[in-house]
Order: C-alpha cells, then structure tokens, then sequence
C-alpha cells in the first residue's frame, strides 16, 4: 500500500521566517516518485518538483530547498525568508513505478500561512 | 503552450442534473488523469488515460461518473445524474516526461 503524510495541517509563520513543512510516506516499490505541489488561493494546483528514488541529493531552488532521507522516507520542503505570496496549501506526493502504476498518492496538504 | 485547459471554471447546477467537464491536455502529452478535490477527502484520482484509452477508473466513485476520451486533445468527465456530494472542484492533469501539469480546475456546485 502507498501513502502519503503530511502531518501539520497548517503552519503560521511571519514574514522573513523559514519554514518546513513534513512529508513522510510509504510504499514497498523500489522505484518511485515524490512531488511537491502548491495550491494558492486562487485554486490551481502547480508543480514544483519531482525526484526519484535513486536521486537522494538534496534540491535547492530560490529560496525552496527540499530534502530527500530515504532511511526515514521523508522528503521535507523548506521555503527560507518567508514571504506572504507563499501562502497557500502544499502537497505532496508519491507515485511507486512498480506496483503504483501511474496513480499518484497525495497527502492531506499543508496548509500555510505567512503574516506579514 | 496554453497549459491544460478546463472549461467550465464554475457550474452550478441542481440536483439530478447531468454535468459534462471538459478538458484539452497539453499537445503531446500522452497521459491524462482527471483528479477530485475536496475539504473530506482531499486530492483523489478519478480515473487516467494513455494515448486515448482508460487505463485505471478505479477511483470512479459509482456508475454515475463517466469519462472518455475520444481523441488525444479532448477529454469529458461526465455526472449523470449529479448530486449536491458531487460538489467538488475537479481537476485534470496531462503529464510530461517531469512531472504533472494541471488545469485550473471547474467547481461544481450542485444544489
């Protein structure tokens, strides 16, 4: 079985503050992917990043950083200097090659917001 | 690139009614998957073709909901005959070689 867990529900942070926000999941493929999306007010849903299963570096992008630990199966999304467009609902999820075929598992999302 | 379109952005309609949800994916994309969100229940996968064909409708909550999609630009999601717990916004995604891109999404309201 696969699944996705985001644990914090929301998170409030001021302007400025780093941020990080959980994501642990489960599944017994060898080969899978895990995203991270963003859902703004607005409603659309935007991809940010996608990694493998083989590529355990960690990503940093602006002032997004993600950081992949198999040994705990958790891929983590710190957004540093927090700004109030940041604000929105965060998901993440797996998809497992082998037995997942091409379904995508979502968490319950992270709902998060920056005050200025 | 006009990214994934979804039409309509909003439907209201009332109960017993039938609901069509369109989609256009983006041009070479091979995949589509149409997705469910709401408060309970979070982000679902309803249903995902390869090159035109169903592959998986597991995730198609009763007999009510239908999709096709008869060719690789076009796609409808189908309630017949809607009820107010069909409310929800439903997306769709075509998929590239890196990741999903999604449409912006129809709320369905059904009163």
């Amino acid at each position: 079985a696969q699944k996705v867990t985001q644990a914090q529900t929301e998170i409030s942070v001021v302007e400025k503050e780093d941020v990080t926000l959980d994501c642990v999941y489960e599944t017994r493929d060898t080969t899978y992917y895990l995203f991270w999306y963003k859902q703004p007010p607005s409603g659309e849903l935007v991809f940010l990043i996608r990694r493998n299963s083989f590529d355990e570096q960690n990503e940093i992008s602006g002032r997004y950083s993600w950081n992949f630990q198999k040994s705990t199966s958790s891929f983590n999304f710190t957004i540093t200097a927090s700004q109030v467009v940041d604000s929105a609902v965060y998901f993440c999820a797996l998809r497992g090659v082998n037995t997942g075929g091409f379904k995508t598992i979502f968490g319950a999302g992270t709902r998060l917001f920056v005050k200025a | 690139d006009a990214g994934v379109i979804q039409s309509p952005r909003h439907e209201v309609t009332e109960m017993g009614q039938e609901v069509t949800l369109r989609c256009k994916p983006i041009s070479g994309h091979d995949y589509l998957f149409w997705y469910r969100q709401t408060m309970m229940r979070g982000l679902e996968l309803l249903i995902y073709f390869n090159n035109n064909v169903p592959i998986d409708d597991s995730g198609m909550p009763e007999d009510r909901f239908s999709a096709k999609m008869p060719n690789a630009s076009f796609s409808t999601l189908k309630i017949q005959p809607s009820e107010p717990r069909d409310s929800a916004v439903y997306f769709c995604a075509s998929r590239n070689n890196y990741g999903y891109t999604f449409g912006s999404g129809t709320r369905l309201t059904v009163v």
